[in-house]
């Protein structure tokens, strides 16, 4: 069965960058059909599709919500079977929490989420 | 972007009640649509795919129709555990969209 589980700093000064990894273990995270996607929702609020990205081969291909694709990152490292979030330049409207999930147009499996707050 | 919306955004109903949630898609999205169910505290949890389909271990009073731009999600008999906040979501096109979520309360 596959796991995933975020991890990282749950406060991020305004201005500074979200950094955020999502480990994955029970199944393969590079080829197959699959997208690794990070998705945010703020308290009391819906949900927000950040990006995703997956893997061809060797080649691993991101697609990002025009929303925030000047400010945000996804990078995958196979070897650790983690996928990772960057987002710069955090505001107060980014304090979320943060989910990563499989994706196959659906997202059929998620971490359990983090909250990151953003404050000085 | 392809707007999502949902009706109710919140809803009342008895135990063993039917229940249904509507959700709209701003244009045509042809049978992409999944819905999903959050606890509060919990990742939502998938369950059906592709407008009707059941999710493994779903139970079978769960249902969901709907094609192009009108959608319907379907509880046949409310059950305790059904308290929720329910969500659509859309693939036809990138990125992906959800809902603003249907919350599901007892009567």
């Amino acid at each position: 069965q596959v796991q995933l589980q975020e991890s990282g700093p749950g406060l991020v000064k305004p201005s500074e960058t979200l950094s955020l990894t999502c480990t994955v273990s029970g199944g393969s995270i590079s080829g197959g059909s699959y997208y690794w996607s990070w998705i945010r929702q703020p308290a009391g609020a819906g949900l927000e599709w950040i990006g995703h990205i997956y893997t061809t081969g060797s080649i691993m291909t991101t697609d990002y919500n025009p929303s925030l694709r000047s400010r945000v990152v996804i990078s995958m490292d196979m070897s650790k079977k983690q996928f990772s979030l960057q987002l710069h330049s955090v505001t107060a409207a980014d304090t979320a929490v943060y989910y990563c999930a499989r994706e196959l147009t659906y997202f059929d499996h998620w971490g359990q989420g983090t909250l990151v707050a953003v404050s000085s | 972007d392809i707007r999502m919306t949902q009706s109710p955004s919140s809803l009342s109903a008895s135990v063993g009640d039917r229940v249904t949630v509507t959700c709209q898609a701003s244009q045509d999205i042809s049978s992409s649509l999944h819905w999903y169910q959050q606890k509060p505290g919990k990742a939502p949890k998938l369950l059906i795919y592709d407008v009707s389909n059941l999710e493994t271990g779903v139970p079978s009073r769960f249902s969901g129709s709907g094609s192009g731009t009108h959608f319907t999600f379907t509880i046949s008999s409310l059950q305790p555990e059904d308290i929720a906040i329910y969500y659509c979501q859309q693939y036809e096109s990138l990125p992906h969209t959800f809902g603003p979520g249907t919350k599901l309360e007892l009567k």
